[in-house]
């Protein structure tokens, strides 16, 4: 499998601007997280999904920030208006339902956003 | 709410010294405790699942052990290419399925 796919790999934009963040998880997987990464705060969820529908979108930052999964193949991450402070490395992650036991998540390679 | 707190922040190894990272949590009831690798410029990769206390893991070298209140990375005789940072996360809220509450991270340097 080529794992957790997810584009653009770097993005550059400037303040005020929409940014759209792509993702493809493993095939067969259930669940899909999006996560944020930024030296002062480390990893956070921002939301995850099950089955294509939102479970936990409690780590959404604010109303600028929206997430969609169309289908269980898809998923968008999309900022609308950008600033600054979004500036970090957003990744998509997926995993197979646990039945009983927490199992582990698959990262994809992140998106590095830069807001000018 | 949940807390993971990972120690040292950086840590640097001259190949072959043995070490240890810790990642101390505050859960109410864990349920697990995962570790992960991540390189610069890429997505944390999966290493270990704990999921009771005394278990232990290993790959190539590195251990990992759980405590009820720690769990540790054991990295013996390291090498240049184990440099990374390595993340420890234990599962949120009550579900099998939550999400993860990750640990800031701890940098390791192994120099030739």
């Amino acid at each position: 499998d080529a794992g957790v796919i997810q584009s653009p790999r770097h993005e550059v934009t400037e303040m005020g601007q929409e940014v759209t963040l792509r993702c493809k998880p493993i095939s067969g997987h259930d669940y899909l997280f999006w996560y944020r990464q930024t030296m002062m705060r480390g990893l956070e969820l921002l939301i995850y999904f099950n089955n294509n529908v939102p479970i936990d979108d409690s780590g959404m930052p604010e109303d600028r920030f929206s997430a969609k999964m169309p289908n269980a193949s898809f998923s968008t991450l999309k900022i609308q208006p950008s600033e600054p402070r979004d500036s970090a490395v957003y990744f998509c992650a997926s995993s197979l339902l646990a039945l009983r036991a927490p199992i582990e998540q698959y990262f994809g390679p992140g998106t590095r956003l830069t807001v000018t | 709410e949940d807390q993971v707190t990972q120690s040292p922040e950086a840590l640097r190894l001259q190949e072959g010294e043995s070490s240890s990272l810790n990642c101390s949590y505050t859960v109410s009831g864990l349920r697990g405790l995962f570790w992960y690798r991540q390189d610069p410029g890429k997505g944390p990769e999966f290493l270990f699942t704990l999921y009771s206390a005394g278990e232990e893991k290993e790959k190539e070298r590195l251990k990992a052990t759980l405590t009820k209140k720690e769990s540790f990375l054991h990295i013996t005789a390291p090498k240049p290419e184990d440099s990374a940072t390595y993340l420890c996360a234990v599962p949120a809220g009550t579900g099998a399925n939550s999400k993860l509450t990750f640990g800031k991270g701890i940098t390791l340097s192994v120099r030739p």
